[in-house]
This record gives structure tokens, C-alpha cells and sequence, in this order.
């Protein structure tokens, strides 16, 4: 069975500090990992994706890959309380069709 | 922006009844998935459908679901006999090429009482 595994949280930190987010997962050879964002009673919605090994940066947002590890991560820089949701970790898995899966999600709250 | 919807948003249905989740992917997408969220867990893919037929599907995905796209535009779930454990949000998503960002839809939330 293909895991993606998180920390459920709660993480909660300052406005304004650094957020970082961790997921692990199991299917060595999945090529395409994405974050993800979910409001309460929301679809999930998409903050970044990476496919590369090292660091992708959008804005306030990182992505890091390490193939190597089966580890990826997310850092949010200067949080923000508009950025407590939970963030999804979803990995593509190598089957030959298409499938995602998604970890159970870390509760991040930014407090102002 | 274009984007992904779901009719409907919430629907009650009784236990045994059959349901019909309704998605409309972004127009010149290829790929389609259903995944459902039961409350307060985790999104879990249900099935993924290119070219008219069933790329993969999860342990979930049992004889009592179904899919198709029956005109070209709309992508169907079909619940044939609902239980109370079917009771979940039902996200709808699509994809234009392998490997790119998946858009998902709003949801249909399903209550089976």
C-alpha cells in the first residue's frame, strides 16, 4: 500500500515567523508531488507544485524534494492568519495510469 | 478563469438509493478523477478515466460505483445502492496533460441517512 505520511499538527505559529510543513511517502519512484491547501468544508487548492530534486520558490512559498529521503516539504515565510488550513501532501504514483494520494493533512494556525 | 463544477452541492439520499454526482471538467481537460473526503479525514482518490475508460480506481471503488462521460462535457459518479458509510464530500477533478496540476471542483456534499 502507497502511504504519504504527515504530522496531523496542529502547528501553530506567530504572523510573520516561518512555517514548515513535512511529508514523506513511500512509492520510490513517483515523479510529480504537489501541495496543497484546504479551507474547511473547501476543495483543496493548489500552492505548488515540484518535480525536480532541491528547492522551488512562488512568492512566500517553498517546495523542497529529496528523491533520495522519499521527503518533501513546504515552507511558508512570513505567515500570514489567512494561511491557517490544512496543507495536503499528494504524490502521483508510477503505476502506469493515473493515480494521486493524498497524506491526511497538517493543521497549520497563524496567530495574529 | 475556467474552472471545474459539481451539481449538486449537497444532496440526502436514503440508505439503498441509488445517486448520481455530476462534474464538469475544464473544457479541453483529458484526464478525470473522483476522490471523496469523509468528515475529517483525509482526501482519498476514488478513480481516475481517461480516453472513456477506467485508468485506475482504489479498493474503495467497489461494483457499487460507476463512471462514465456520457456526452462529452459531463463526468458522472454513480452510486447504484448508497450506505451510511458513503456519507462524504465528493471532489470532482480533472487535468489537462500527464503530470500537471490537478483542478478540482467544489464538491457535492452526500448525506445517507
Amino acid at each position: 500500500q502507497k502511504e504519504v505520511e504527515q504530522n496531523s499538527g496542529p502547528l501553530s505559529v506567530p504572523e510573520g515567523a516561518i512555517a514548515s510543513l513535512n511529508c514523506t511517502y513511500s512509492d520510490r519512484v513517483s515523479q510529480s508531488f504537489f501541495w496543497y491547501r484546504q479551507y474547511s468544508g473547501k476543495s483543496p487548492e493548489l500552492i505548488m507544485s515540484i518535480y525536480s530534486n532541491g528547492d522551488k520558490e512562488d512568492g512566500r512559498f517553498t517546495a523542497q524534494l529529496n528523491k533520495a529521503s522519499q521527503y518533501v516539504s513546504l515552507l511558508i515565510r512570513d505567515s500570514q492568519p489567512s494561511d491557517s488550513a490544512t496543507y495536503l501532501c499528494a504524490v502521483n504514483l508510477n503505476t502506469g495510469g493515473f493515480k494521486t494520494i493524498f497524506g491526511a493533512g497538517t493543521r497549520l494556525f497563524v496567530k495574529a | 478563469e475556467p474552472e471545474v463544477t459539481q451539481t449538486p452541492s449537497h444532496q440526502v439520499t436514503q440508505m439503498g438509493q441509488e445517486v448520481i454526482l455530476r462534474c464538469v471538467p475544464i473544457s479541453n481537460h483529458l484526464y478525470f478523477y473522483w476522490y471523496r473526503q469523509i468528515l475529517g479525514q483525509k482526501v482519498e482518490f476514488l478513480v481516475s478515466f481517461y480516453n472513456n475508460e477506467i485508468s485506475e480506481k482504489s479498493e474503495i471503488f467497489d461494483d457499487q460505483f460507476s463512471v462514465e462521460r456520457p456526452d462529452g462535457s459531463n463526468f458522472t459518479l454513480k452510486i447504484r445502492s448508497t450506505k451510511l458509510e458513503d456519507s462524504a464530500m465528493y471532489f470532482c477533478a480533472s487535468i489537462g496533460q500527464v503530470q500537471e496540476t490537478q483542478y478540482f471542483g467544489p464538491g457535492t456534499r452526500l448525506l445517507v441517512l
